[in-house]
């Protein structure tokens, strides 16, 4: 089946730094990935769309110059956090939209992100 | 977006089929179903999608109503690791900029009892 990756898996940081998540489809290609965030016993909710080669799509209420997004290859796209502060302690995943077939979209393990 | 309907949470014996009944009463024409699982502190993994008749793969099956406002998620023999919440998901491939978009509700958690 797809695979996507997604490193690192967990991070500890400390307020005011930068984390950058990299994401990976290995198996296939994907023109869009996506990025969610979820809290603690909360669903997914989406925070913006990455197009290859485009700007990224955010989703209202997500501030892009705080999450910057970039998709620069057909299997690469990137989630930095800048300036992160405890609040955005979460767990971060992306999925990426198989070009082929009927574009069913394969998600990333995760990545845990704890802001001391 | 047509919304879905799942209950909150459902048990299994282990080694016992489920079945997981999503509602779509809104469904339009051009959606698919979709369904994912999640385990515990884990992404989304993909289960079967459909669009109008019944599908089978190796995870699951899905019966589709014939007016498909329902849809159901058979799990022929749950096992432990079947544990997780279930999501149905409808998605429209032909709607513009925000076809390829999921969105996910509060799905069914699913508990298997050994």
């Amino acid at each position: 089946g797809a695979v996507v990756s997604q490193h690192p898996s967990r991070v500890i940081c400390k307020s005011g730094t930068s984390v950058k998540i990299e994401c990976r489809s290995l198996d296939f290609q994907a023109t869009t990935m996506f990025w969610y965030r979820q809290f603690p016993k909360q669903s997914l909710m989406l925070m913006a769309t990455s197009n290859e080669g485009s700007k990224a799509t955010y989703e209202q209420g997500v501030e892009k110059d705080k999450f910057l997004i970039n998709h620069a290859s057909l299997t690469l796209s990137t989630l930095t956090v800048t300036s992160a502060h405890p609040e955005d302690s979460s767990f971060y995943i992306c999925s990426a939209r198989d070009i082929r077939g009927e574009g069913t979209q394969y998600f990333g393990p995760g990545t845990r992100l704890l802001v001391l | 977006d047509a919304k879905t309907t799942q209950p909150n949470s459902m048990e299994s014996n282990e080694e016992e089929p489920v079945h997981l009944p999503c509602n779509h009463s809104t469904i339009s024409g051009t959606d698919y179903i979709h369904w994912y699982r999640q385990l515990p502190s884990q992404g989304p993994e993909y289960v079967i999608h459909g669009l109008t008749s019944n599908v089978n793969n190796r995870m699951a099956s899905l019966a589709i109503a014939e007016d498909r406002k329902s849809s159901t998620l058979i799990l022929h023999r749950a096992t432990l690791r079947d544990a997780a919440v279930y999501y149905c998901i409808l998605r429209d491939p032909y709607s513009g900029a925000g076809s390829y978009q999921l969105t996910f509700g509060k799905g069914t958690k699913l508990s298997v009892i050994p």
